[in-house]
């Protein structure tokens, strides 16, 4: 399975953006980038995922290397509440019209009032 | 819609003892999903199910056994549990669809062997 790589852990103060880098070297052409979070004590959530092209949703915005090697997650105002782990994850297809996600250990956004 | 709920919250056990870990989506997805978290790591897939009637061994199957009861139902069984299967145990379902499929995860359940 292709492999991401990102910082273990980053600071952010509140209000400002954020931007969190992911190195997928390896990376497919059928591979989707997926980025999930996980607040303290709760299960991950999505967060955006993308192909090719740039995409933006309320959560954040991902940018794609027009390689497919590395992605950047951005959160334009970070808050209080966008402290968690955050996971880049290249999803696999399993085959059955199953996916599977591969976690690493994530980057941990301290956000700081 | 509650999405993805697990049973129970908490759970301690004793060396050998079984459970049983019950997992249930009122999505309509297809496919359902065992995670493990251990400390200060990432989740590791157990065991998965693509549609009901059908699952296949994740990354660490070893000690579990699943049961896809129908489609809204996925249970995950330790059989004689073991000190090594201390973690949190999340639950996750996703539905079918190739470019826009993700996967929506329960609370957790944290389990100590002791």
């Amino acid at each position: 399975d292709a492999k991401t790589t990102q910082p273990n852990s980053m600071e952010s103060n509140e209000e400002e953006p954020v931007h969190l880098p992911c190195n997928h070297s390896t990376i497919s052409g059928t591979d989707y980038i997926h980025w999930y979070r996980q607040l303290p004590s709760q299960g991950p959530e999505y967060v955006i995922h993308g192909l090719t092209s740039n995409v933006n949703n309320r959560m954040a915005s991902l940018a794609i290397a027009e390689d497919r090697k590395s992605s950047t997650l951005i959160l334009h105002r970070a808050t209080l509440r966008d402290a968690a782990v955050y996971y880049c994850i290249l999803r696999s297809y399993s085959g059955a019209g199953s996916y599977q996600l591969t976690f690493g250990k994530g980057t941990k956004l301290s956000v700081i009032p | 819609n509650a999405g993805v709920t697990q049973t129970p919250k908490f759970q301690v056990l004793k060396t050998g003892q079984s459970m049983t870990l019950q997992c249930a989506q009122d999505m309509n997805h297809n496919s359902m999903y065992w995670y493990r978290q251990d400390p200060g790591m990432g989740l590791r897939l157990i065991y998965y199910s693509a549609s009901e009637g059908t699952t296949d061994k994740g990354e660490v199957p070893n000690g579990y056994n699943v049961s896809r009861l129908n489609k809204r139902e996925f249970s995950l069984r330790l059989e004689s549990a073991a000190p090594s299967q201390t973690s949190v145990y999340f639950c996750a379902s996703s539905g079918r669809g190739v470019s826009t499929d993700t996967q929506y995860f329960g609370p957790g359940t944290r389990l100590t062997v002791l």
